[in-house]
């Protein structure tokens, strides 16, 4: 039973280009959901989160947004940078101490 | 520099083998994880603690056990080491009231079970 789900295992992006990626939830008492980022032989890094009370979160040229009533959020890079292409795990939590992870999408970005 | 240490890298291990695997945190972090990483199956918790000598099982604690004397340290321990416990194994920390801040993970320890 996966209750945070990645359904596209990879995404392809030109540099300079807009990379959006998909995370869905099953949840409804998840109320921190976080994005990160990983690079081959290195654990995940954070790179963003947003709380359930709100539906955007920036930081830069990363943006979160949640849609609670899709049980939806997406991450959007802007723009994409070759150095970006990375593994990147959508994440969740129900206000205690486990984060549930998805499986991962693999962004590549393309000089 | 905050750090999570993984001891180890690489190991190779012998079917039946009893494995140690070790995490330091630096941060005087009170909660601590261990999560394996499989493809196609992302990150799953295996235990995680939130204070000394406290642990919690986490979605697949199987074949696992943990020791958390004290609190920069947290042990993970295969009793009987098997060939689907290969994997990549994760250790993170986190603060209390973890929500925005995320967990700092070590660099992993990739273990294979021959």
């Amino acid at each position: 039973d996966q209750q945070v789900k990645q359904n596209s295992p990879s995404l392809s992006v030109q540099e300079g280009r807009i990379s959006i990626l998909n995370c869905d939830y099953t949840n409804s008492m998840f109320d921190y959901f976080l994005w990160y980022k990983k690079y081959p032989a290195e654990g995940p890094t954070f790179l963003i989160s947003i709380s359930s009370i709100k539906d955007k979160n920036e930081d830069g040229r990363f943006t979160v947004f949640l849609n609670k009533s899709a049980k939806h959020l997406s991450l959007h890079i802007v723009p994409s940078q070759p150095g970006d292409s990375a593994v990147y795990f959508c994440a969740a939590s129900a206000g205690g101490f486990k984060t549930i992870f998805g499986a991962g999408t693999r962004l590549f970005v393309k000089a | 520099d905050v750090k999570v240490t993984q001891s180890s890298r690489y190991l190779v291990k012998r079917t039946g083998e009893k494995v140690f695997l070790e995490c330091v945190q630096d941060m005087d972090h009170e909660n601590m994880f261990w999560y394996r990483q499989d493809p196609g199956l992302g990150l799953r918790l295996i235990y995680f603690s939130y204070d000394v000598k406290m642990k919690e099982k986490g979605d697949i604690p199987e074949g696992y056990s943990v020791s958390r004397e004290k609190k920069e340290r947290f042990s993970l321990i295969l009793e009987s080491a098997s060939t689907n416990q290969t994997s990549m194994y994760l250790c993170a920390s986190s603060p209390s009231g973890q929500g925005f801040y995320g967990y700092t993970f070590g660099s992993g320890t990739r273990l294979t079970v021959v």
